[in-house]
């Protein structure tokens, strides 16, 4: 069973500085999405960024990037030029690419989370 | 273009009683899946449903269950309630529940047992 592990419970960061989240994961597929997700005090899940695990390519978004290291398993997120927009819990999560018995259908594995704190 | 909807946003009932969450997905999108959120579990998946199928299902009891309308409006139920079933639920919509297409999240609905 895949599992997603997120080692850092806190985080706090200095407006306009940089902060970087950690994210292990364990899996035996070699194809697979990982994906980060903010959790404002409103609760709704939102999406900050995803990668697929074919590319090598490190997926950026905005001030949102991350630092994916396939052999390590390892999944990153750094966020730049922090904003006090930007606290909340953020979740990283996979999913499989592959079907094998329906498994995969419209399931994402989570990590427990972190709680980024933005300091004005 | 409306988001996910859940109703009712709060909840209280108590132990022994059953309750029914309902999620509105966005406007085309035929796959919902169900998460619980705990502290002490975290997030964690219930159960996926496409065109009023479940296709897949977490490792929850009986007592949790689901089903899909033909306008992908989904329900959940949870009979028999025990106090750890308090939680927030969160359901998530996509086109169709493949892994290259997003999910989109409603805000939840908090539900305390007592």
């Amino acid at each position: 069973a895949q599992t997603v592990t997120q080692s850092q419970p806190e985080m706090s960061v200095q407006e306009a500085e940089t902060v970087t989240l950690s994210c292990t994961y364990d899996t035996s597929e070699s194809d697979y999405y990982l994906f980060w997700y903010k959790q404002p005090p409103s609760r709704q899940m939102i999406l900050v960024i995803r990668q697929e695990a074919y590319k090598q390519q490190n997926a950026t978004e905005n001030r949102f990037s991350v630092n994916f290291q396939k052999a390590a398993k390892s999944f990153s997120l750094k966020i730049s030029d922090s904003q006090l927009g930007d606290a909340a819990m953020y979740f990283c999560a996979y999913r499989a690419q592959k079907n094998a018995g329906g498994t995969s259908y419209g399931k994402l594995t989570f990590g427990q989370g972190t709680i980024l704190t933005v300091h004005p | 273009k409306a988001g996910v909807t859940q109703t009712p946003r709060y909840l209280i009932k108590t132990r022994g009683q059953q309750v029914t969450l309902s999620c509105s997905p966005i406007s085309g999108h035929r796959s919902v899946s169900w998460y619980q959120q705990t502290p002490g579990q975290g997030l964690q998946f219930l159960f996926e449903y496409f065109s009023e199928t479940q296709r897949n299902k977490g490792n929850f009891p009986g007592r949790f269950s689901g089903r899909q309308f033909s306008n992908s409006r989904s329900e959940m139920n949870v009979s028999t309630l025990e106090l750890g079933d308090s939680a927030l639920y969160l359901c998530a919509s996509s086109w169709t529940g493949f892994t290259n297409t997003e999910a989109f999240f409603g805000q939840g609905t908090r539900l305390t047992v007592v």
